[in-house]
């Protein structure tokens, strides 16, 4: 079965804190695909980052940063220095390589709230 | 930046009426998509369509739903007698091919009164 699970439903931190929001997969396929998206308050859904399974290499993108990790099938999502603007709802999700349609399975989503 | 667009960004139906909903996916890409969001849940997939046919679908898309490629840049999904359980954010989503992002568009917020 292919799933994605984000445990953490809800964080609330204060601005400059650091954040870590984590993803767990399951998958059977050797491989795939993940995804991070993020959903403001405004309620579009923007791709942040795509990282596929053979490649373990984190990843920094400015603030954010992504650690991938095999062997305990988690692909955590960091950012530093939080700010107001990273309020939002955080999905994780998931390509199968047996999928012939590349549809994706997201988690359940964290809701990030940033406070000044 | 090419953008996947959808139309209308919010409707208003009442219960038992047909609703189509209306995305332009971005020009080159290949495969397309329905995803529904409850609120305050997560996305689901509902189908994918490829080469002018659904190569896939959910359990949620039943013999209500349906899609279309009418042109060369419309994609729409239509729900023939809406329910109170299909209010939700409608998103259309379009890919170039391989593994590439999917890109979504805004969203459709479908309300059922």
């Amino acid at each position: 079965a292919q799933k994605v699970t984000q445990a953490q439903t809800e964080i609330s931190v204060v601005e400059k804190e650091d954040v870590t929001l984590d993803c767990v997969y399951e998958t059977r396929d050797t491989t795939y695909y993940l995804f991070w998206y993020k959903q403001p308050p405004s309620g579009e859904l923007v791709f942040l980052i795509r990282r596929n399974s053979f490649d373990e290499q984190n990843e920094i993108s400015g603030r954010y940063s992504w650690n991938f990790q095999k062997s305990t099938s988690s692909f955590n999502f960091t950012i530093t220095a939080s700010q107001v603007v990273d309020s939002a709802v955080y999905f994780c999700a998931l390509i199968t390589g047996s999928s012939n349609t590349g549809k994706l399975i997201f988690g359940q989503g964290t809701t990030l709230q940033v406070k000044p | 930046e090419p953008e996947v667009t959808q139309t209308p960004s919010h409707q208003v139906t009442q219960m038992g009426q047909e609703v189509i909903l209306r995305c332009v996916p971005i020009s080159n890409h290949l495969y397309f998509y329905w995803y529904r969001q409850i609120l305050g849940q997560k996305v689901e997939f509902l189908v994918s369509f490829y080469n002018n046919e659904i190569s896939e679908k959910s359990e949620i898309f039943d013999d209500q739903f349906s899609v279309e490629r009418p042109d060369g840049s419309n994609f729409t999904l239509k729900i023939r007698s809406t329910k109170l359980e299909d209010s939700a954010m409608y998103f259309c989503a379009s890919r170039v091919g391989g593994f590439q992002p999917q890109h979504f568009g805004d969203g459709t917020r479908l309300s059922i009164l």
